[in-house]
């Protein structure tokens, strides 16, 4: 399976600091990707990263993969109130396989 | 552009009782999924479509069918509702085929939130 595993499950933080989740996967995956899911809505896509690629950014996110630990990471920097949501990675596979996901709540 | 569209938003139902969730996408993707998520959760694939005329099974497909009616609408009919499937169901798309192999980014629904009594 090329479900993901997030850790922490939950995680709360101030706002204006930075929010560090993480996935970790069992088999290899080629590519891997981060969505958002604000409460009682469906998933967003933030971000996808390649098995290629060791970092990416996209505004205030980064996500870095290592594909010899199986793992990513989400950094979310100068987090805002309207970041609170779930965060969940998926590998890509056919089709996506979605974890529990990461609880972040960004208090004001 | 709607993205993906399902109805209804909410449903109660008795047990033994059947119903069908709709839903449509107007983004003309290939693939559709039909995901189960209990509260505090993840998502668990029901069914898939990897394109119009085919259909598979994902991991929790029993209690379930389902129907690719044309490109843009994927149907999940419950036959016999239990009130273990009391959950939040959500239809998902993607622009290329979930067979593909390649990247895909998948495109949610708002979700439609079934409680069983």
């Amino acid at each position: 399976s090329q479900q993901g595993e997030e850790d922490p499950q939950a995680l709360s933080i101030q706002e204006g600091e930075n929010a560090t989740m993480n996935c970790s996967y069992k088999t290899s995956i080629n590519n891997l990707q981060w969505y958002r899911q604000n409460s009682g809505r469906g998933l967003v896509h933030l971000i996808l990263i390649r098995s290629n690629e060791r970092e990416k950014h996209s505004g205030r996110l980064r996500v870095t993969l290592d594909t010899s630990k199986k793992s990513s990471s989400l950094l979310i920097t100068a987090s805002r109130a309207a970041d609170t949501a779930s965060y969940f990675c998926a590998g890509i596979n056919t089709p996506l396989v979605f974890g529990k996901g990461t609880r972040l709540s960004v208090i004001a | 552009n709607a993205g993906v569209t399902q109805t209804p938003k909410f449903q109660v139902l008795k047990t033994g009782q059947s119903m069908t969730l709709q839903c449509a996408q107007d983004m003309n993707h290939n693939s559709m999924y039909w995901y189960q998520q209990d509260p505090g959760m993840g998502l668990r694939l029901i069914y898939y479509s990897a394109s119009e005329g085919t259909t598979d099974k994902g991991e929790v497909p029993n209690g379930y069918n389902v129907s690719r009616l044309n490109k843009r609408e994927f149907s999940l009919r419950l036959e016999s509702a239990a009130p273990s499937q009391t959950s939040v169901y959500f239809c998902a798309s993607s622009a290329r085929g979930a067979r593909a192999g390649r990247p895909y980014e998948q495109y949610f629904g708002p979700g439609t939130r079934l409680t069983v009594t």
